[in-house]
């Protein structure tokens, strides 16, 4: 069983549809990720939470929502997607945000969203 | 800002043989630090190796090594004795200290082992 667990693995979705992606994290760590991997294309950093509150927001679409009830889960909530938000979803932790405390984070094995 | 650049869109290795895949970077961070990830077919990107850019020695992690150069910004990623199993995209990151633990990826390289 691996540390950060993401659910579905794969979900195909129209571009009316609201779905939701859920992480979840059995380390006991701080903070949070969701990374956008398109293809050919580096992984793109979506939201960061620490605690719980969101301290950074790269930009992103509202059509994503995050949300993180507690330190142990994160969802990424889906709606009126394009097309072009097909991608993997990779959800990852860490100890914390600041300097070494950080340590390296750890990946889920991400939820391969397909928009038709 | 911060850039990780991976030049090598692919490699090929016999099994048994070493290979180094190459990163280099650019930060305006004074204190950061560079990771290496494989991530195989199945998705998942599993961390193998880190080194502070203070650090005085090289990073080693069994059949892994990282090849700081800290004058020339390359961080590369060398794996001995390549196994059927290193098959795999591997991604060179950095983070800075101001970076709230947000990592920055390259492109990638995708590792094919040969038999």
């Amino acid at each position: 069983e691996t540390g950060v667990t993401q659910t579905p693995r794969h979900l195909v979705m129209g571009m009316t549809n609201k779905k939701s992606l859920k992480c979840e994290q059995h380390l006991g760590h701080n903070a949070m990720y969701w990374y956008k991997q398109s293809a050919k294309k580096p992984l793109e950093l979506m939201f960061v939470y620490s605690l719980e509150e969101r301290v950074e927001n790269n930009s992103v679409p509202s059509r994503f929502s995050p949300e993180c009830p507690n330190s142990s889960h994160l969802f990424l909530h889906l709606h009126t997607l394009q097309p072009e938000d097909s991608a993997l979803y990779l959800c990852a932790s860490s100890r914390g945000l600041a300097g070494e405390a950080t340590g390296e984070l750890f990946f889920g094995e991400g939820s391969r969203l397909t928009v038709l | 800002a911060q850039k990780i650049t991976q030049t090598q869109p692919g490699m090929f290795v016999q099994e048994k043989e070493a290979v180094t895949l190459d990163c280099t970077y650019d930060t305006s961070d004074p204190s950061y630090g560079l990771f290496w990830y494989k991530q195989p077919s199945s998705g998942e990107m599993i961390f193998l190796i880190y080194q502070g850019s203070y650090d005085q020695q090289n990073a080693t992690e069994g059949r892994y090594s990282l090849n700081f150069q800290k004058a020339r910004k390359s961080a590369n990623l060398v794996i001995s004795a390549s196994q059927l199993g290193d098959s795999a995209m591997y991604f060179c990151a950095m983070r800075g200290r101001t970076s709230y633990g947000k990592l920055t990826f390259g492109q990638g390289t995708i590792l094919t082992v040969h038999p």
